[in-house]
């Protein structure tokens, strides 16, 4: 299986800051330049919530302070201008490889 | 809109068997695959596969062949996951999600059911 590697697994972050988010796959995830990484965002009592796919396309709806980037195996998920909303667990998943993988995930807190 | 709503909290004995359903609705149920994925408290996400509700055809998750069914009645636009010989280590939320079109490229996951807790205790 591919292995989805995320680092820091927990980071404090002032208000109005930005968070970084890297995330490492063990193959690349690059084809047909697209990059098959997605992002979401995890809150208590609330299901999944797509942020990012094919690496930096932002899903309809998310604020453009979620930003990301990368290519291959080397992933990043920025956050400018951190809310108190944003207090939450991130993962990226690859969607090249079956099985589809997470990584273990990532806190930010404020 | 896009609505995914899924069966209730489940509390099972290890060996025993259990159905979560996810009824679909606002959208084509034939043109986009659903997925299924759980939590298991303190931990990631878990990927255990996939269904076309087109044509039915199912990819599992390496490590769910064998303990999980997937299954989906066009009729009421449900999905399905049958979880058989549960062990306390399958104590997890499950969900299950919208993948893009049957058709389409890719397996990001955008929109969610609320999640059903599934508790596996003697």
């Amino acid at each position: 299986d591919v292995v989805m590697t995320q680092g820091p697994d927990s980071l404090a972050v002032s208000l109005g800051e930005r968070a970084t988010i890297n995330c490492k796959s063990s193959r690349s995830l690059l084809y047909n330049s697209k990059n098959y990484l997605a992002w979401y965002q995890l809150k208590p009592g609330q299901p999944p919530r797509l942020l990012i796919y094919w690496a930096s396309t932002r899903q309809s709806g998310v604020p453009d302070r979620f930003s990301g980037s990368g290519s291959a195996t080397d992933f990043t998920l920025t956050i400018t201008g951190l809310q108190a909303d944003d207090a939450a667990l991130y993962f990226c998943q690859q969607y090249y490889f079956s099985p589809y993988t997470f990584g273990q995930g990532t806190k930010v807190e404020i | 809109q896009v609505q995914l709503v899924q069966s209730g909290a489940e509390v099972k004995e290890p060996g025993a068997s259990v159905t979560v359903s996810c009824q679909t609705s606002g959208y084509s149920f034939s043109s986009y695959f659903i997925h299924w994925v759980r939590q298991a408290p303190g931990q990631g996400l878990d990927w255990l596969g996939l269904i076309n509700p087109s044509n039915g055809r199912i990819t599992y998750g390496q490590y769910f062949q064998g303990g999980v069914t997937m299954t989906r009645d066009k009729s009421t636009k449900t999905v399905y996951v049958e979880l058989r010989n549960l062990r306390y280590e399958d104590t997890a939320m499950y969900y299950c999600a919208r993948g893009p079109g049957v058709s389409a490229d890719g397996a990001f996951l955008d929109y969610w059911g609320q999640g059903t807790p599934v508790v596996v205790s003697s």
